[in-house]
């Protein structure tokens, strides 16, 4: 099982620019999350989805970001344009859900916003 | 709301020496889940112990323990003979039943010096 796999591992941009991260989760999990996080907030949930379909987005900070699922083995988490307050590590995890089934992470991407 | 609150920013013991990290959180919820996640410098996120709510016994994992105190809502993790690689961000975690999400407190830092 090759686990959560997440790219870039890292991204430097400029503010104004379009980012998109990416995650594919362990194949079989049926959930998916995207976390963020910086040295203020610690980690924060963003979105996670059940079955492809988004359950809660309430963590998501802006109309900026979106995240989309469109198949059981693929997640983006875009953010446009960016600033330089969205620096930050992003994490994607999945798991089975239901509480039997704890969080697997990825080794997340570092965003750089200049 | 959950929250769960990790009131010790940093710590530093000796290695061999046992330590404990303290994690209280606060639900009105009867059934969930809580987790201990370690977070070494390399970035990756690595379940330590998980404890169901509804079971009295204190989960253990080899040198990794934690004191559950369902009334005062409370959990704490004990690490036995601390060793360097336990060097790490720890964060505690919550998890309602039925319900995938899961929050993380802010961490604790732990150094273990030789």
């Amino acid at each position: 099982d090759a686990g959560v796999i997440q790219s870039p591992r890292h991204e430097v941009t400029e503010m104004g620019q379009e980012v998109t991260l990416r995650c594919k989760p362990i194949s079989g999990h049926n959930s998916l999350f995207w976390y963020r996080q910086t040295m203020m907030r610690g980690l924060e949930l963003l979105i996670y989805f059940n079955n492809n379909v988004p359950i809660d987005d309430s963590g998501m900070p802006e109309d900026r970001f979106s995240a989309k699922m469109p198949n059981a083995s693929f997640s983006t988490l875009k953010i446009q344009p960016s600033e330089p307050r969205d620096s930050a590590v992003y994490f994607c995890a999945s798991s089975f859900g239901q509480g039997n089934s704890p969080l697997h992470f990825g080794n997340g991407t570092r965003l750089t916003v200049t | 709301a959950q929250t769960v609150t990790q009131s010790q920013p940093e710590m530093s013991v000796q290695e061999a020496e046992t330590v404990t990290l303290s994690c209280t959180y606060d639900t009105s919820e009867n059934n969930y889940y809580l987790f201990w996640y370690k977070q070494p410098p390399s970035r990756q996120m690595i379940l330590v112990i998980r404890q169901e709510a509804y079971k009295q016994q204190n989960a253990t994992e080899n040198r990794f323990s934690v004191n559950f105190q369902k009334a005062a809502k409370s959990f704490s993790l004990k690490i036995s003979d601390s060793q360097l690689g336990d060097t790490a961000m720890y964060f505690c975690a919550f998890m309602k039943n039925r319900d995938d999400k899961i929050i993380f407190g802010k961490g604790t830092r732990l150094h273990i010096l030789p």
